[in-house]
Order: C-alpha cells, then structure tokens, then sequence
C-alpha cells in the first residue's frame, strides 16, 4: 500500500491478556516508530527502530511492553497481561532515512494506530 | 515534566481569521515537527523545522532556536482546518520525541 497501516485497527482484551499489535511501514522506510496516545492526551514515544536494530526504548512504560522488527520491515508491539491502564491508541510512524534534521527524508508518516482498550 | 508546551490549549475562530498555536520546549533538539490530528486519530505532518520558517499554501511555521520557541500560523482560515495541532520535538540524539498535547482548533463557518 501507499502508506502505513496497521492491525488490528481496534482491539479489545480482558485485563492479563497478551495483545499483539502490527504496523507495515512504507516499504523502504528506515526508521519506524511506536507511540502511545492516551485518551485527550498527545502522543508518547515508547520505541524507535533504524532498520531491524531497536536503537531506543527508552519510553517502553514497562518490561511488560515488547517491539521487534526482525527483518527490518513490519514491527509488532507486544503487549503481555495487559493492564487497564494499556488503554490508549498506539500509533506507528516510519521514515524514508535515518537523520535526525529537517529533510523530506526525514518526515514522518503515520499510520491509523490501533486503539486497545483492555476491560 | 512537560518537555513541550503548547498554548492554547482550545481554541475558536470565525472562519477567516488569522491563527497562530504557540510551542515552547525545554530540551535540545535537532527538529520541530507539527501534526495534525483530525477526530477518528490520523496524524498528518505539516512541517518539520531545524531553524527558520516554511510555508505552505495557508500554513507558516516558524522557529526560534535560541528562544526555543515555535508558531504555527493559519491565515484565512477554513472549517475544514478544525483539527488538533501538535507540536512534537525529536531529541538530538534523534532517538526520541516529545509531544505537547495539543491545541484544539475550531472554526465556525
């Protein structure tokens, strides 16, 4: 497709579930990122990938919370014995490059982000 | 700790009228992005800044590094810009992003 997509788009789970959440970024694309958006609230970084290699998680909020790329393309955020507090819309965004300044290259696009809500 | 504050936080305007969103953030930065998020979640990037201004069609950024400041501007403005705007900055280590959270923007026809 032409742009990022992910899956599932709406996700329900009962409380000490495992979830899985998938993003394909645009093919080609470096850098990928997730992001948690609570309800009213701006985005939260949770990861940052530059190809397969996970190069910050510093925003991951807990050890419960797992991303991967493997092959440096699709990534999936996993989430183990979810917890209310989950709840929220987890967006992924990827770049064409690696750079950190202002460049086409560098701009992020976004997909529809996945809203998990854990009952 | 709000690395990035945006003002204001809603915000009504009679279609036509001049905007700007304000954004102050605290930490070093290598880029400024500004997002629109329309209601249903998609976020679209406007800009991204290191330094300066760009423009496009009715939208303007700007940024100020020394003051880390930045201001987004929408002349003539449209229903259709109703949206919520956020600015977002990437650390420069490039690895992480703060967002503010948000400016909520309506414009009544």
């Amino acid at each position: 497709g032409a742009g990022v997509s992910q899956s599932p788009r709406y996700k329900v789970a009962k409380r000490g579930q495992d979830v899985a959440l998938r993003c394909d970024p645009i093919s080609g694309h470096v850098s990928l990122f997730w992001y948690q958006q609570a309800l009213g609230q701006g985005p939260e970084f949770l990861t940052y990938f530059q190809n397969e290699a996970q190069l910050d998680k510093s925003g991951l909020p807990s050890d419960r919370f797992f991303a991967e790329r493997p092959e440096g393309s699709v990534s999936t955020l996993k989430i183990q014995r979810t917890q209310q507090e989950d709840s929220a819309v987890y967006l992924c965004a990827s770049s064409l490059g690696a750079g950190v300044y202002s460049s086409s290259y560098n701009e992020q696009f976004f997909g529809p982000g996945t809203r998990l809500t854990v009952l | 700790k709000n690395e990035v504050e945006q003002s204001p936080q809603n915000l009504t305007a009679q279609e036509g009228e001049f905007i700007t969103i304000n954004c102050s953030y605290s930490v070093g930065i290598s880029a400024l992005h500004w997002l629109q998020q329309h209601p249903g979640g998609g976020i679209v990037s406007l800009f991204m800044l290191s330094s300066g201004k760009k423009k496009h069609g009715r939208l303007i950024a700007t940024i100020n590094i020394q003051e880390k400041h930045s201001s987004l501007h929408i002349t003539a403005s449209h229903p259709r810009d109703s949206a919520v705007y956020i600015c977002a900055v990437r650390s420069v280590t490039g690895n992480q992003f703060y967002f503010g959270t948000g400016t909520s923007l309506t414009v009544i026809p």
